[in-house]
């Protein structure tokens, strides 16, 4: 579990404020995926990466941006952070079908 | 795949007993069904999976069936322990892609 890290652990951000995740992966697994925890809803997929500059988008993309340019590297923005934002953020990576997931971040958005 | 049902949303069983968790999905074209195990506060692990040629995976003390004439596989855990207690997910993997589209999740607890 220590091939995917993801920082920080803990955030709060005010409305509006810009706000940037990290994932990094130690695997060099080709797929990379993020995804958003809230109750009630599961996990939802936002974005995922299928290769280092191909990037598409999941189930709820709105107010995301993502890049990839470094197979290990997967960072999701925020640009406009929002209060519906407030969640907590998984980003996961694969070889193929296994996903693998890191430690999560927990987002507040005030 | 589409959509993926997963039902109960909360079970609880005496420590011993075996529980049963179950997921239909839509999509014809799913060929891969993974379960994940999730603590308080932790990150989804995958426990066990099983691909479209094949009915039935066993590990330990659980197992899951798949049956894709009905759309359905499930999740059997047998001689629960409390360690088991944790919220258990099921997903499915369209078709020709590698996007996981994940049930809404059941918390099993298990009780002494």
């Amino acid at each position: 579990d220590a091939g995917i890290t993801q920082s920080p652990r803990y955030k709060i951000t005010e409305t509006g404020r810009q706000v940037t995740l990290m994932c990094h992966q130690t695997w060099s697994h080709s797929y990379m995926f993020w995804y958003r925890q809230d109750l009630g809803h599961g996990l939802r997929l936002i974005y995922y990466s299928a290769a280092a500059d191909i990037t598409d988008k999941g189930e709820v993309p709105d107010g995301y941006v993502v890049s990839r340019s470094k197979t290990e590297n997967f960072p999701l923005t925020l640009e406009s952070a929002t209060r519906s934002q407030t969640s907590v953020y998984f980003c996961a990576s694969s070889p193929s079908y296994e996903q693998y997931f890191g430690p999560g971040t927990r987002l507040t958005v005030t | 795949g589409e959509n993926v049902e997963q039902h109960p949303s909360t079970l609880s069983v005496q420590e011993g007993d075996s529980a049963v968790i179950k997921c239909t999905y839509s999509d014809s074209a799913s060929n891969y069904f993974p379960w994940y195990k999730q603590e308080l506060g932790k990150r989804p692990q995958l426990i066990i999976d099983i691909r479209s040629n094949v009915g039935e995976k066993k590990d330990q003390r659980i197992a899951v069936t798949l049956n894709k004439t009905a759309k359905h596989f499930s999740l059997h855990i047998t001689e629960t322990q409390p360690e088991d207690s944790a919220v258990y997910f099921c997903a499915d993997m369209e078709g020709g892609g590698n996007k996981l589209t994940f049930g809404t999740g059941t918390q099993l607890k298990v009780e002494l």
